[in-house]
């Protein structure tokens, strides 16, 4: 079946980065891309962006431009997502999702807190 | 960007009853609308795309309906494991913004 598996928990200083990673199996990784969504602590879902396994190609929210990059690596079928500068309203559960196009993300990943805190 | 806004954003009900969630988008969106859902600690399941169209594996008394900028989610005869926050997601045009939410509770 679909499985989205991610990192653990990071605790990061103010402008520092984070990557967090996503293994996927269960599916054919490169006819599909992966979404990016984020929950600040008792908060709704917002969407980050998204990065396609066929061609690596991008599409980030513009709130997020110029501090997020979106990978994939097709030969482990893992997800990345890095973002840089970090500052303490990033605190929030990350979650990656299989997603043909970026807009309906089917298959979730179980979440990945990152706390920033001097 | 579009906005999302479900009402409401909290609503008690029974075990058996029937429940009604909207969501109206600030533009129109055509059929472009998923609904979510998610229980507490866990990641959000998707119930229905396409504004109506139920996902594999998801109980038949979840439907949706709606186009343009008015949406409804419709919940019939509610479970105990029907009690979750739900969400719905414009899938029209990036960034694909989520509403709120609306928490479901036990009366």
């Amino acid at each position: 079946q679909v499985q989205l598996l991610q990192s653990g928990a990071e605790v990061k200083k103010p402008g520092a980065s984070v990557r967090v990673s996503c293994k996927t199996s269960g599916y054919t990784f490169s006819k599909f891309g992966v979404t990016w969504v984020r929950q600040a602590p008792g908060q709704g879902l917002e969407w980050m962006g998204w990065v396609s396994a066929y061609n690596g190609g991008t599409n980030y929210a513009q709130r997020f431009q110029g501090r997020v990059t979106m990978t994939t690596d097709t030969s482990t079928t893992t997800g990345y997502m890095e973002l840089r500068s970090l500052r303490s309203d990033d605190t929030a559960v990350y979650y990656c999702a299989r997603d043909l196009w970026g807009s309906t993300a089917d298959t979730w990943g179980q979440g990945t807190l990152v706390i920033v805190s001097s | 960007d579009i906005q999302m806004t479900q009402s409401p954003s909290s609503l008690s009900a029974s075990v058996g009853d029937r429940v009604t969630i909207t969501c109206r988008a600030s533009q129109g969106i055509a059929n472009y609308l998923n609904w979510f859902q998610q229980k507490s600690g866990k990641a959000p399941q998707l119930l229905i795309s396409a504004a109506s169209n139920l996902q594999s594996g998801v109980p038949s008394r979840f439907s949706g309906s709606g186009s343009g900028t008015d949406f409804t989610l419709t919940i019939n005869s509610l479970q105990p494991e029907d009690f979750a926050t739900y969400y719905c997601q414009q899938s029209y045009s990036s960034p694909y913004t989520f509403g709120q939410g609306t928490k479901l509770e036990i009366k």
